[in-house]
């Protein structure tokens, strides 16, 4: 089955930084790949995904980069501000909602002002 | 948007007994809906994938005589947690796909469960 690697588990920044975390999915037939961001306690909440006929997605301070080659996407994100400061979870499937989410490990991700 | 509710947020019961989770799409029908478990300081792990109508896809390592699910309507499904011990304390999520919106899941806001 599909497994999915995230890195670094926790990254620590400077508002104002750029912060990017990366993740390598293994089944290649996934073709789905959403980025989610938890608050303590609190639902998933989908913040940018990026299917595999696409090699970038940008949404503001966000954008998501996919290598389908070497099986591998990151998240960017771009003049980081203390709200920022979550879990981030990656995820792959193999194409619609319908399709189960396999979740990487998560990058705790700490803003600082 | 589509909107997931999930009843209760958080739940305290004894060790054996049994716990029934719901979760619901308010504005939309959802013929699958899927149930994750999050440890602390974890990621979510898929238990099972529930469809309307019929039996639950459980992942390995899922105890289906544990964990029963039912999908009795596009709007509700149920997690009923049997026999709970204290290993069983998680946070609980339900995520529903839409048939209007085919590429995304949605999320409850997730259950609390307390096995003392």
């Amino acid at each position: 089955g599909e497994n999915v690697e995230q890195h670094p588990s926790t990254l620590s920044v400077q508002e104002g930084d750029s912060a990017v975390i990366k993740c390598t999915y293994s089944d290649s037939a996934s073709n789905y790949f959403p980025w989610y961001k938890q608050e303590l306690g609190k639902r998933p909440q989908l913040i940018i995904d990026i299917r595999s006929n696409v090699g970038e997605k940008k949404d503001q301070r966000i954008a998501v980069t996919l290598n389908k080659t070497a099986k591998h996407f990151s998240l960017h994100i771009t003049e980081t501000q203390p709200e920022d400061s979550a879990v981030y979870f990656c995820a792959a499937s193999r194409g619609t909602g319908f399709q189960k989410l396999v979740f990487g490990t998560g990058t705790r991700l700490l803003v600082s002002p | 948007g589509a909107v997931v509710s999930q009843h209760p947020s958080r739940v305290i019961c004894k060790s054996g007994t049994s716990v029934k989770i719901e979760c619901r799409s308010l504005d939309f029908q959802a013929t699958t809906m899927f149930w994750y478990r999050q440890f602390p300081k974890q990621s979510l792990m898929l238990m099972a994938t529930s469809n309307e109508g019929s039996k639950a896809t459980y992942e390995q390592g899922v105890e289906k005589d544990k964990f029963l699910i039912n999908h009795a309507s596009l709007t509700l499904s149920t997690l009923t947690v049997t026999s709970a011990h204290p290993e069983d304390s998680s946070f609980y999520i339900c995520s529903a796909a839409s048939l209007l919106h085919t590429d995304t899941q949605y999320f409850g806001p997730g259950t609390r469960l307390t096995v003392l």
